[in-house]
């Protein structure tokens, strides 16, 4: 199975910063990834999918970018309500997998 | 708008088999498949399967091929994961989730997911 790895594992940031995760994949994958949201005792939210798309309602400070084995996640100006764990995962060839995870806190 | 609403927490002991329900309303049900995500205390998701409602055809995650199963009723607008042989590592919050694409021949990834249904694996 494809292998997600992403990074950093941990990250402090200030209200305003710029934020950039970075998701690795194992092999090419093309543009089959998505980015997820997820706050405590909530599911996972999806942010981004097809590597770029914007899901509808997603605030536009959100994007993503990437293909075949290298893909990030950018906020631009990070607001209170970002401070979660945010996940990538891929679907190639209908077997999904997620990566280990991206833990964004308030410094 | 779309929601998808569990059952309720479940205890079991080590071997038994326990069943979820996820059912689904503000939707054309039988329009999008339902993917299965559990997530242990502390990790990240896991990927368990999915299922088309349209045709019933499954996909399951070569962990938990054989010990797993997911069906949907139609008439009741809902999807059931049945896990057996549980152990103590199964212990996690299961989740399902509606598929982003609709009428697709695999799972892609999820736009709506239920609240989720914590299961313990306990002696």
């Amino acid at each position: 199975a494809i292998q997600l790895t992403q990074s950093p594992s941990s990250l402090s940031a200030s209200v305003g910063d710029r934020v950039t995760i970075t998701c690795r994949a194992s092999q090419g994958i093309s543009s089959a990834l998505a980015w997820y949201q997820q706050k405590p005792g909530k599911p996972p939210r999806l942010l981004i999918y097809d590597a770029s798309i914007l899901e509808s309602g997603v605030p536009s400070r959100f994007s993503g970018s990437g293909s075949g084995t290298d893909f990030t996640l950018t906020i631009s100006s990070l607001q209170p309500e970002d401070f979660a764990t945010y996940y990538c995962q891929q679907f190639n060839s209908y077997v999904l997998t997620f990566g280990g995870g991206t833990k964004l806190e308030i410094k | 708008q779309v929601q998808l609403v569990q059952s309720g927490t479940e205890v079991k002991k080590p071997g038994a088999s326990v069943r979820v329900s996820c059912k689904a309303s503000g939707y054309t049900f039988t329009a999008y498949g339902v993917g299965w995500v559990r997530q242990a205390p502390g990790q990240g998701p896991e990927w368990m399967g999915w299922i088309s409602v349209y045709t019933g055809n499954t996909n399951y995650a070569q962990k938990f091929q054989g010990r797993v199963t997911m069906t949907t009723d139609t008439s009741t607008s809902t999807t059931y994961m049945e896990l057996r042989s549980l152990r103590s590592d199964d212990t996690a919050v299961y989740f399902c989730a509606r598929d982003r694409v609709g009428y697709s021949s695999g799972p892609y990834n999820f736009d709506s997911w239920g609240q989720g249904t914590l299961v313990t694996v306990s002696s």
